[in-house]
């Protein structure tokens, strides 16, 4: 089976300017989720969706940062505006259902100048 | 919340020897605990994961051990071979929807 698809795999943004990331989950996967990897860190969980729902978002700063899931399958995470602390590695994984293994795709490598 | 330690962040050993990786945990009612391998610049991959009604899991090399009482659990890879190099990291998982906990890593060089 198609892994779990990310892109872009890199971004070069000025701080202040917007950003957005898209993920395709595994087929059949309803539990998608968004990560942020600081560098030698393990991922950091920013949302969790069931189906088109987000049932986790507590660690999304909503100032800046926003998600949608709108037909349960593709989801986007945007950053308006960037900052330079949100350098790092966002990777989005999907499971068949929250209690299932997680299957990561290959993350989006963001730095902000 | 729950917290995952890991040690050590960093270990080399000789090739063929046997590598361990140690995890504890905080919260007891945690019952899901995955291993992910990340190569560099690549995504961390799920290489064997240990539920906690099983105190040890076997995969060819690797293997995963569990102590609830002592919250802590281990990944050991036997027979290292120079591809086993990458950062290990583990995780905890609660019950119901509670988010996967990561550790900081491990990276492991197996040496030639």
């Amino acid at each position: 089976e198609a892994g779990v698809v990310q892109s872009p795999r890199y971004k070069i943004i000025e701080k202040k300017q917007p950003v957005a990331f898209w993920c395709n989950p595994i087929s059949g996967h309803n539990t998608l989720y968004w990560y942020r990897q600081n560098l030698g860190q393990g991922p950091e969980l920013l949302i969790r969706y069931e189906n088109e729902e987000a049932v986790d978002d507590s660690q999304l700063p909503k100032d800046r940062f926003s998600a949608e899931r709108l037909k349960g399958v593709d989801s986007t995470l945007k950053i308006q505006p960037a900052e330079l602390g949100d350098s790092a590695v966002y990777l989005c994984a999907s499971s068949r259902a929250s209690n299932q293994p997680q299957h990561f795709g290959d993350g989006t490598r963001l730095s902000i100048l | 919340g729950e917290n995952v330690e890991q040690h050590p962040s960093t270990l080399s050993v000789q090739e063929g020897d046997s590598a361990v990786i140690k995890c504890t945990y905080s919260d007891s009612a945690s019952n899901y605990f995955p291993w992910y391998k990340q190569e560099l610049g690549k995504r961390p991959q799920l290489i064997i994961d240990i539920r906690s009604n099983v105190g040890e899991k076997k995969d060819q090399r690797i293997a995963v051990t569990l102590n609830k009482t002592a919250k802590h659990f281990s990944l050991h890879i036997t027979e290292t071979q120079p591809e086993d190099s990458a950062v290990y990291f583990c995780a905890a998982r609660g019950l119901g929807n509670t988010p996967l906990v990561f550790g900081k890593g491990t990276r492991l060089s197996v040496i030639a």
